[in-house]
């Protein structure tokens, strides 16, 4: 089975400090998604890589997928309290018949 | 505008007592999802639908059966709710298959079980 292993497991930060989260398989990735999740809400999509090598920004936050894709990183500059939250990493196998979640990173940004 | 809705949001019931919970969807994709997301966990694939075609994940218990009557309702039965199925039901919708395209989440059902 494909697991996905984050890093950190939580994560705490003063507003304005930039921070990473990481998302690592010892499987090759297929599509990897990066979601955010409020406490008791459902997910809402971030983006999505599908190339090694791939990087997407929306904003202030940047998703950056290896080569090998087999790792991927979440990047936020000058972290902001809306930015709270869960972040989860998701990817599917090759087939596109089972997706699987990372083990999630909570992100608590200190006015 | 709602894409994914999901009702009712709280959910109690009965221990043994079955349950079904309701997903629709405005976006008219092939694939619905429902996950399973237990307190301070990851949510977990219980199975999909592409279309008419139904997939089970493996480890998914009996308990749970799934019905989609069209295109845009799913439900998810659980036949005798045990303490252990309190959780967030996430359901999602997408085009096609995960790994080409994004997942649609709804608000997710909070289920408890008394």
């Amino acid at each position: 089975s494909q697991e996905l292993e984050q890093s950190p497991q939580s994560l705490i930060v003063q507003e304005g400090k930039n921070l990473t989260i990481n998302c690592t398989s010892s499987k090759t990735l297929y599509g990897l998604y990066w979601y955010k999740q409020k406490y008791g809400e459902g997910l809402i999509f971030l983006m999505m890589l599908q190339k090694g090598g791939e990087e997407k920004s929306h904003e202030k936050i940047t998703a950056k997928l290896d080569e090998k894709k087999q790792q991927s990183s979440l990047h936020i500059t000058a972290s902001q309290p809306s930015h709270a939250g869960t972040y989860l990493c998701g990817a599917a196998t090759n087939t596109g018949n089972q997706f699987y979640f990372g083990t999630g990173t909570s992100l608590t940004v200190i006015p | 505008d709602a894409m994914v809705i999901q009702n009712p949001r709280y959910q109690v019931t009965q221990f043994g007592k079955p349950v079904t919970l309701s997903c629709s969807q405005t976006l008219n994709h092939n694939v619905m999802y429902w996950y399973q997301q237990k307190s301070s966990q990851a949510p977990k694939l219980l199975f999909h639908y592409y279309d008419k075609d139904f997939n089970n994940e493996a480890d998914t218990p009996d308990n749970f059966q799934s019905r989609r009557p069209n295109t845009s309702f799913c439900f998810l039965d659980i036949r005798s709710p045990g303490l252990g199925d309190a959780a967030m039901y996430l359901c999602a919708t997408s085009e096609g298959l995960a790994g080409a395209y994004e997942q649609y989440f709804g608000p997710g059902t909070r289920l408890t079980v008394t």
